[in-house]
């Protein structure tokens, strides 16, 4: 059983309100990332961290960000939500090297209206 | 990391054998070959990987081509839970810390 939690499961929310999507890992994993999927599409790479202190931005522009300050830690924040941010957001964790395999969440499934 | 290319979407009879093809053709020597599904409403989950050898656990098999430009993920029983889409991903061990990139993957269904 993959120890990475995502809260919450399911979010619905107005225009212009600041959220912040919850991540947490507990196998001490020096990787995280968080990644976007609209239903039946492909998942995007939004944002990745290596470790504390570390954030880079995926390969699918977003206007969310990031922060790591605990390793176990890396939440998701939205400044102003919009319509356009709806989708699923999932949040994942590996260990340092390569050729290890990623855990998931079970996502939070997002809408603004 | 080096492309994938898979079939959009696959059917097979439940307790049937299922072989997910996924080919490979610049493929580099250092690239392991990973697949990772996604049931419905869930996230992504570690099926399995190798390099260049065939490899076997407890949820599928793996068969890597000699020429390594292709694999096949070999289900050895569908049931009706193995309904989810497939993803091939190759992950180049010194291309440096890449994160895992996802493509459309095959869709698999499985008929009761």
């Amino acid at each position: 059983e993959a120890d990475i939690y995502q809260t919450p499961r399911y979010l619905v929310i107005g225009t212009g309100k600041k959220i912040t999507l919850e991540c947490s890992q507990t196998m001490g994993h020096d990787k995280m990332y968080w990644y976007q999927q609209d239903p039946g599409m492909e998942l995007h790479l939004i944002h990745y961290s290596y470790g504390v202190n570390s954030t880079e931005k995926g390969d699918l522009s977003s206007e969310s960000t990031v922060s790591r300050i605990r390793t176990e830690h890396f939440p998701l924040t939205l400044e102003s939500a919009r319509p356009s941010h709806t989708s699923q957001y999932l949040c994942a964790s590996s260990e340092y090297w390569m050729n290890t395999e990623a855990f998931f969440g079970q996502g939070t499934r997002l809408t603004v209206v | 990391d080096a492309k994938t290319t898979q079939p959009n979407s696959m059917e097979s009879n439940e307790e049937e054998p299922v072989h997910l093809p996924c080919n490979h053709s610049t493929i580099s020597g250092t690239d392991y070959i990973h697949w990772y599904r996604q049931l419905p409403s869930q996230g992504p989950e570690y099926v399995i990987h190798g390099l260049t050898s065939n490899v076997n656990n407890r949820m599928a098999s793996l068969a890597i081509a000699e020429d390594r430009k292709s694999s096949t993920l070999i289900l050895h029983r569908a049931t009706l839970r193995d309904a989810a889409v497939y993803y091939c991903i190759l992950r180049d061990v010194d291309s440096g810390n890449t994160p895992l990139v996802f493509g459309k993957g095959t869709r698999l269904s499985v008929i009761a």
